[in-house]
């Protein structure tokens, strides 16, 4: 199976602020990736999917980049809608992994 | 409105069965393709089971092979997982996921999800 590792677990920011997420594969996933947001009692929504394209609906200052194990999330400009919890899944071969999520939390 | 609403979670003892069902409204359900994806109590997503949206191809983690089916009721517009011999492990909510398809058959992610149905498995 493919092993997806986010980092860092847990990230604090404040409103206006920008930051980055981190997620790596254990093999290459090429493009294949998606980003999720969660919040409490909600379902996950998707954000980026083909690692970089953003999902119609979602606010520009969410993107996403990076190919083959390496990728990331971005977003600048923190709302307070934006704090919650991320995660990563790579689609390129089954079973289709998340990694373990990054909780954005306000500082 | 477009909306995916699962049902038939609950309470049931280790080794027994239960099947899970997904009512799709609002788009062609037998146009895309179908996922359960589970989140155990305060843990992360995993992928449980996939179905093609004509039903002949589907993928099951291996956590569940041999005990999980995946089906679907194009008529009905109902995606279904028949769960059994159900283990404490696999007490979470159970999502149902669409795919969105376009990736030259189905995708694997996902961009509309049901609320939820939480199963519990103790006794």
């Amino acid at each position: 199976d493919i092993q997806m590792t986010q980092s860092p677990s847990t990230l604090s920011a404040s409103v206006g602020d920008s930051v980055t997420i981190a997620c790596r594969a254990s093999q290459t996933v090429y493009n294949w990736l998606a980003w999720y947001q969660q919040k409490p009692g909600r379902p996950p929504k998707l954000l980026i999917y083909k690692a970089s394209e953003l999902q119609t609906g979602v606010p520009p200052r969410f993107s996403g980049s990076g190919s083959g194990t390496e990728f990331t999330l971005t977003v600048t400009s923190l709302q307070p809608d934006d704090f919650a919890t991320y995660y990563c899944q790579q689609v390129h071969r089954s079973p289709f992994t998340f990694g373990q999520g990054t909780n954005l939390e306000i500082k | 409105q477009v909306q995916l609403v699962e049902a038939g979670g609950g309470v049931v003892q280790p080794g027994r069965s239960l099947r899970l069902l997904c009512a799709a409204s609002g788009f062609s359900f037998r146009s895309y393709g179908m996922h359960w994806v589970r989140q155990a109590p305060g843990k992360g997503l995993e992928w449980v089971a996939g179905l093609s949206y004509d039903g002949r191809i589907e993928n099951h983690a291996d956590s569940v092979k041999g005990r999980f089916a995946i089906s679907r009721d194009n008529v009905k517009n109902t995606l279904y997982l028949q769960m059994n011999s159900l283990r404490p492990e696999d007490t979470a909510v159970y999502y149902c996921a669409r795919d969105p398809g376009g990736c030259g058959g189905d995708c694997f992610y996902f961009d509309l999800w049901g609320q939820g149905t939480l199963l519990t498995v103790s006794s």
